[in-house]
């Protein structure tokens, strides 16, 4: 079964702060996907990291792929209370060898950052 | 670009009673998701759609709940008879089918139906 850990579950900050979550796992995922989900909306996709080792930047939101590929993190440089939000990790799930384009989730985390 | 339209946005009903939710995907996206979301926690996928057809139900509690497309295109997602557990969003998501054009499956999510289960 391929799960996804993130951590810490919650995250509770003062603005200006710098914050890192972390999403990992046991097992090799081809890419993994960041979402962010406002109170009220749907997940909206951030970012997907394909490569081993890969950064990518957005602003002031960092993310990073492990070398192994089996873990992430997202690095928030100076939050705002624009940031608040349930932050997910999403891999793609492989089925019986054939990938049908099924994502696992992790149990994300909430940041909540306070002005 | 339209987004994902899902309705209604919030639904109470007592336990026992049916409820049913509306999704319309972006245009031409092919593949159709109905995710769970429990409070606070990450959305678990109820059942995937490849056109009209179904991928994956592997997770949708089927002695209550259903969910069809009809023509490929809008869904419903219905729950008879609603428990308390089912208190819930439930999310709607589409995407294009896995291939060059979407190599990592990339979803976009409607803001989802919020569900209180009395």
């Amino acid at each position: 079964t391929q799960l996804l850990e993130q951590s810490p579950q919650f995250l509770s900050i003062q603005e200006g702060e710098n914050l890192t979550v972390y999403c990992n796992s046991s097992s090799v995922f081809s890419s993994l996907q960041w979402y962010r989900q406002e109170p009220g909306e749907g997940p909206v996709l951030l970012v997907t990291v394909v490569t081993g080792g890969e950064v990518k930047k957005l602003k002031r939101l960092t993310f990073q792929f492990g070398d192994a590929r089996k873990d992430s993190s997202l690095h928030i440089t100076a939050a705002q209370p624009g940031d608040t939000g349930l932050y997910l990790c999403a891999g793609p799930k492989i089925l019986s060898g054939t990938s049908y384009g099924k994502l696992t989730f992790g149990q994300g985390t909430i940041l909540t950052v306070h002005p | 670009e339209a987004g994902v339209a899902q309705s209604p946005r919030y639904k109470i009903i007592e336990k026992r009673q049916s409820v049913a939710f509306w999704c319309n995907p972006i245009s031409g996206h092919a593949t159709l998701y109905w995710y769970q979301q429990i409070l606070g926690q990450g959305p678990k996928l109820l059942i995937q759609f490849q056109n009209n057809g179904v991928v994956d139900d592997s997770q949708l509690p089927k002695d209550r709940f259903s969910a069809e497309r009809l023509k490929g295109v809008d869904s419903t997602l219905k729950i008879q008879p609603a428990k308390l557990e089912d208190s819930a969003v439930y999310l709607c998501a589409s995407s294009k089918a896995p291939s060059s054009d979407n190599p990592y499956n990339e979803q976009f999510f409607g803001p989802g139906t919020r569900l209180t289960v009395l």
